[in-house]
């Protein structure tokens, strides 16, 4: 059982380039969601899932893209990378109402845009 | 804006004292999540409060939930090097969906 499985673990892209960071959980959840955490700003919610085929924004989604078309991935994108998205990023899920649940992060993506 | 404060931002203590961490809204919270990230490390579920005035122990951490659902706290009693990291707590707010709002965080560091 390998829980939230996030790749890669490192990224360094140069401004203007387009990526996708992968989060796949094989725990049957139906809740996933996707995080970035800065010094000082806690954990702020990108974009989240509450079932496969459906998606929704979080706090700062400008910039990034999702879709849900299985229950296990949840792929975050970014079109085109700008510096301010240099952050470490974490993948959660959890079962069905995913606030009232056990989140589970994955270890993480060190993602540097120059 | 940060819908959920959390105070301190840091907190260094000598091994042995108590350390204490307080999450605010100044709206009514649903329920309350703690989580602890370690150095390098992710964010890993310790606890949840639910009822007004919920108070829960794990040991030597003590968890509170105000008894107007809009403030909580975590509290370690006699610190030790093993409890190093970020404590994080995690709110559903009334009406604001399915979505789980993290606290700034309170970095903990312990010296021996």
């Amino acid at each position: 059982n390998a829980g939230v499985t996030q790749t890669p673990k490192f990224q360094v892209l140069k401004t203007g380039q387009s990526m996708t960071l992968q989060c796949a959980q094989d725990m049957n959840h139906e809740y996933m969601s996707w995080y970035r955490q800065d010094p000082g700003m806690g954990l702020r919610l990108i974009h989240y899932s509450v079932g496969a085929g459906i998606t929704d924004q979080g706090e700062v989604p400008n910039g990034y893209n999702v879709s849900r078309s299985t229950t296990e991935d949840f792929p975050l994108r970014l079109l085109s990378a700008a510096p301010s998205q240099t952050s470490v990023y974490f993948c959660a899920s959890s079962n069905s109402g995913g606030a009232y649940n056990i989140q589970y992060f994955g270890a993480g993506t060190r993602l540097s845009v120059l | 804006g940060q819908q959920v404060m959390q105070i301190p931002q840091y907190q260094h203590v000598q091994e042995g004292e108590d350390f204490t961490t307080y999450c605010n809204s100044s709206t009514t919270l649903s329920n309350i999540q703690w989580y602890k990230q370690r150095p390098g490390g992710h964010p890993v579920f310790l606890i949840q409060l639910v009822k007004s005035g919920e108070v829960k122990k794990q040991k030597r951490l003590t968890f509170q939930f105000g008894e107007a659902k809009k403030n909580s706290s975590l509290h370690i009693t006699a610190t030790q090097t093993t409890d190093v990291g970020t404590y994080f707590c995690a709110a559903k707010v009334y009406n604001q969906g399915g979505k789980l709002i993290f606290g700034q965080g309170t970095e903990l560091s312990v010296k021996p």
